[in-house]
Order: structure tokens, then C-alpha cells, then sequence
């Protein structure tokens, strides 16, 4: 199989605080894992895209210092939204490519952010 | 810059009415077409991956087919079960996505 999960699956926190989530590959190894926003009805847009020991490469318009992105290992990337505002609440996935180079991306469950 | 257009943007079935989905896409280097099956709240689910025009991948009631200017999805005698929003996508220098069709399938 090609397992990630994400953790937690819901999250409700203070604006101004900072949010860490967990992404994991869970039964292969990944170089590349990926991180995504999805507004309600709508499709997948992808924030950034994370190496294992190097830095994350964002797209245009998505704000690094304030999602920040550690891809530590091969099988853990971290996004932390750091002094979250509402603007922030969204549904965010990450995904995760295997080693052997295919391109198919596996996603995880996705986090439901919520910012009061 | 790389484009998916799904349609329809919703389709309500029968049970056991076969239809099928498209996805037209333009792409600079065509890397992969992806179909994914989402269900409310939760991340996508892998389907298919297709590389070249002409290829075709089978699925219990699924089957994805790929010219170069347009995939279909095809379903064939869908169940309640089936009822999601698939997405379609096409990895050029990144993976973009279509806006989805949704599915519902009465029984």
C-alpha cells in the first residue's frame, strides 16, 4: 500500500498562536512530500513543495515565514501556520511521492483548521 | 500555464446507469494524468495514473482512458458506494488540479 496520515485531523486554536501539522508516510519512503490548501468546494492548490534535507520551495503568493515547512526525514514533513489569523481556517493535505521515482502522489486525510 | 477543465461539474445517476467523466487538459510535458476519488472531509484517494495517449487503466466499475488532449473516466453500472467528487489532474512541472465533478448515484 502507500499509507500517509496526517495529524491532528482538527484543529481549533486562538488567532495569533501557531499551528504544527504532521505528515506521514507510513509504509514507504518519501524524498518529496507536498502540501496543499483546499477552500470549501473547491480544488487542490498547492502551497509548497518539501524536500528531505533541503528546503521547501513555495509557490507564488504562498508567505514562507509564515507557513513554515521542515522535511526532516524520509518519512515526516511538518507544516506550522505560524500566528494563524481566520483568513488561515482551511482544509490542508499533504501528500507524499515514493523513492522510486513514479510520480503518482499519495495523500493524507487532510487537517480542518479552524482560527476564532 | 498548465490547465484541467473537468465536466460535467455534477452528475446525478442511477444505479447501474453507466456515464463517464472528462477531463480536458493542456500541459507543457506531460509527466502523468491522475484520478483521484474525494469524499467530503477527506484527502484524495488515488485511482489511476496514466502516461501516454492510448493507455487505459481498469478498476472494478472504473475505467480511465487517455488521448492527448482529454481523459475519461468511465463508470460502469454505479453504486450508491460510488457517489464522491473525483478529480483529475496533470503533473507538468507540478501537479494542477481540475475543479472536480461531483457524483451522485441513487439507488
Amino acid at each position: 500500500g502507500a499509507v500517509v496520515s496526517q495529524h491532528p485531523s482538527r484543529v481549533i486554536c486562538k488567532s495569533g498562536t501557531s499551528v504544527k501539522i504532521e505528515c506521514r508516510s507510513l509504509d514507504f519512503q518519501a524524498t518529496t512530500m507536498f502540501w496543499y490548501r483546499q477552500f470549501p468546494k473547491k480544488s487542490l492548490m498547492l502551497m509548497a513543495t518539501s524536500n528531505e534535507g533541503s528546503k521547501a520551495t513555495y509557490e507564488q503568493g504562498v508567505e514562507k515565514d509564515k507557513f513554515l515547512i521542515n522535511h526532516a526525514s524520509l518519512t515526516l514533513s511538518t507544516l506550522t501556520v505560524t500566528s494563524a489569523h481566520p483568513e488561515d481556517s482551511s482544509f490542508y493535505i499533504c501528500s507524499a511521492r515514493r523513492l522510486s521515482g513514479q510520480e503518482t502522489q499519495y495523500f493524507g486525510p487532510g487537517t480542518r483548521l479552524l482560527v476564532l | 500555464e498548465d490547465q484541467v477543465t473537468q465536466s460535467p461539474e455534477a452528475l446525478r445517476l442511477q444505479e447501474g446507469e453507466s456515464s463517464s467523466l472528462n477531463c480536458s487538459y493542456t500541459v507543457s510535458g506531460l509527466r502523468g494524468l491522475f484520478w483521484y476519488r474525494q469524499d467530503p472531509g477527506k484527502g484524495p484517494e488515488f485511482l489511476f495514473t496514466l502516461y501516454s495517449a492510448g493507455e487505459e487503466k481498469e478498476k472494478e466499475r472504473l475505467k480511465a482512458t487517455l488521448t492527448k488532449k482529454e481523459s475519461f473516466l468511465h463508470i460502469t453500472a454505479p453504486k450508491p458506494e460510488d457517489s464522491a467528487t473525483y478529480l483529475c489532474a496533470v503533473r507538468g512541472n507540478k501537479l494542477v488540479f481540475g475543479a472536480g465533478t461531483i457524483l451522485r448515484v441513487k439507488s
